[in-house]
């Protein structure tokens, strides 16, 4: 079964902190992950997409990694702002021919002032 | 990017009722998706809703407590039927934008219900 897990389950920073959100999967065969962020209220939005052969990708502050040999994506957002408080969550796709991709609980960020 | 136009944004709704959720885009689409998002859960794909067919199930939703509608390639509804607490949830529309790469979707944002 297809599963996306991410840690740390929430998470409290204070501003121009960094911080880094962990994604595990066991998705296969893999197509693509992607990143998108929640504001409370409002409904996902696309920070990255990954497919396999990326290592790395950017997003203005928003850095995505994923390591497709141990099934590991991480986002790193550098200099946190109030404004990046939100859920972040990880989806992932397989390469299978389903259309249907597997969405984890989503990280819960807090930015304090 | 396709825009999505879901309404209504929130509601509060008795026991026993239904309510539909409306979702309009910007562009043509061929397939719409419809998915439950529960507190502190993820998110939960119910249907996908093609035009001019039956819509898809997944395990676990059924027909006739979320009927779909897709009269055209810019429109679906979802309703929510004979609701119970248990409904209490954001339903949110979203589309795979022709265009962009496969399986990038985008999201309305969402319509909240609580069920009393």
């Amino acid at each position: 079964k297809n599963q996306v897990e991410q840690s740390p389950q929430s998470l409290i920073i204070l501003e121009g902190k960094n911080c880094t959100l962990q994604c595990n999967y066991t998705v296969s065969p893999f197509s693509n992950l992607r990143w998108y962020k929640q504001d409370t209220g409002r409904g996902p939005v696309s920070l990255t997409i990954m497919t396999f052969s990326e290592n790395t990708k950017s997003n203005g502050r928003y850095t995505a990694t994923l390591d497709a040999d141990t099934k590991q994506s991480s986002l790193h957002i550098t200099a946190s702002q109030l404004s990046d408080s939100a859920s972040y969550i990880c989806v992932v796709s397989d390469a299978g021919g389903s259309y249907i991709p597997t969405f984890g609980r989503g990280t819960s960020l807090i930015v304090h002032p | 990017s396709a825009v999505i136009s879901q309404k209504p944004s929130r509601d509060i709704c008795q026991r026993g009722t239904s309510l539909t959720i409306q979702c309009q885009v910007d562009s043509q689409v061929t397939m719409m998706f419809w998915y439950r998002q529960q507190p502190g859960q993820s998110l939960t794909l119910i249907a996908t809703a093609n035009q001019g067919s039956e819509a898809t199930y997944e395990s676990g939703f059924v027909i006739d407590k979320f009927p779909i509608s897709r009269p055209n390639l810019t429109f679906s509804t979802l309703t929510v039927s004979n609701m119970s607490p248990e409904d209490s949830s954001i339903y949110l529309c979203s589309v795979d934008p022709p265009g962009t790469v496969a399986n990038v979707l985008t999201f309305g944002a969402g319509s909240r219900l609580t069920v009393l």
